[in-house]
């Protein structure tokens, strides 16, 4: 599987916005970059994928680079409630595992 | 449409014992997953079923671990002769056919063993 790096941790202030970046240098054509987040004593929750073009939904933001080789997660205002633990992950849109590495740590602060 | 529904939420058993973790998919989704989360480490992929089918089983301990997903009914996750070290939470997540692979997880058992 593709690798991914996330920085451990983030802090942010509440209604600014966080800039959440991955690299994966080695993704391959045909991989998506998948973004989900565990919030304490949670499951995972979907936030967004792409894949070449930068996206929005109603959570977030993905900027993808020209390259591909790095993404950033953008919400765009912070709240408390965003505090999460934020995972970057490569695959495809066929069926399979997802591979968590250990993700950013995001405090959101007052 | 409810959401991925596992239970018991919270499962205590002691060494040597059974644990039973049951996991029913969002309506209409075909595809489930399990993943294990130790204390403070991350979540690692164990199995992935389709109906009646195990299709990568790459992460699940070779021993006294096994899942199914009948027909009919949950997908189970059985634990046999549990040990200390098979304390964690165990999410479950299903995906449906047509979603690619957004997978939508469960609110997760946490097992203790005693």
């Amino acid at each position: 599987d593709a690798k991914t790096t996330q920085p451990n941790s983030m802090e942010s202030n509440e209604e600014e916005p966080v800039h959440l970046p991955c690299n994966h240098s080695t993704i391959s054509g045909t991989d998506y970059i998948h973004w989900y987040r565990q919030l304490p004593s949670q499951g995972p929750e979907y936030v967004i994928h792409g894949l070449t073009s930068n996206v929005n939904n109603r959570m977030a933001s993905l900027a993808i680079a020209e390259d591909r080789k790095s993404s950033t997660l953008i919400l765009h205002r912070a709240t408390l409630r965003d505090a999460a633990v934020y995972y970057c992950i490569l695959g495809g849109t066929s069926y399979g595992k997802l591979t968590f590495g250990q993700g950013t740590i995001l405090t959101v602060h007052p | 449409n409810a959401g991925v529904m596992q239970n018991p939420r919270h499962l205590v058993r002691r060494r040597g014992q059974e644990a039973r973790l049951r996991c029913s998919p969002m309506k209409g989704h075909s595809h489930v997953y399990w993943y294990r989360q130790l204390p403070e480490e991350g979540l690692k992929f164990m199995v992935y079923l389709q109906k009646e089918n195990i299709i990568d089983e790459s992460g699940m301990p070779k021993e006294r671990f096994s899942a199914e997903f009948p027909k009919e009914g949950p997908s189970i996750l059985r634990i046999q002769q549990v040990v200390r070290g098979d304390s964690a939470a165990y999410f479950c997540a299903s995906s449906d056919s047509v979603g690619g692979n957004i997978q939508y997880f469960g609110a997760g058992t946490r097992l203790s063993v005693l």
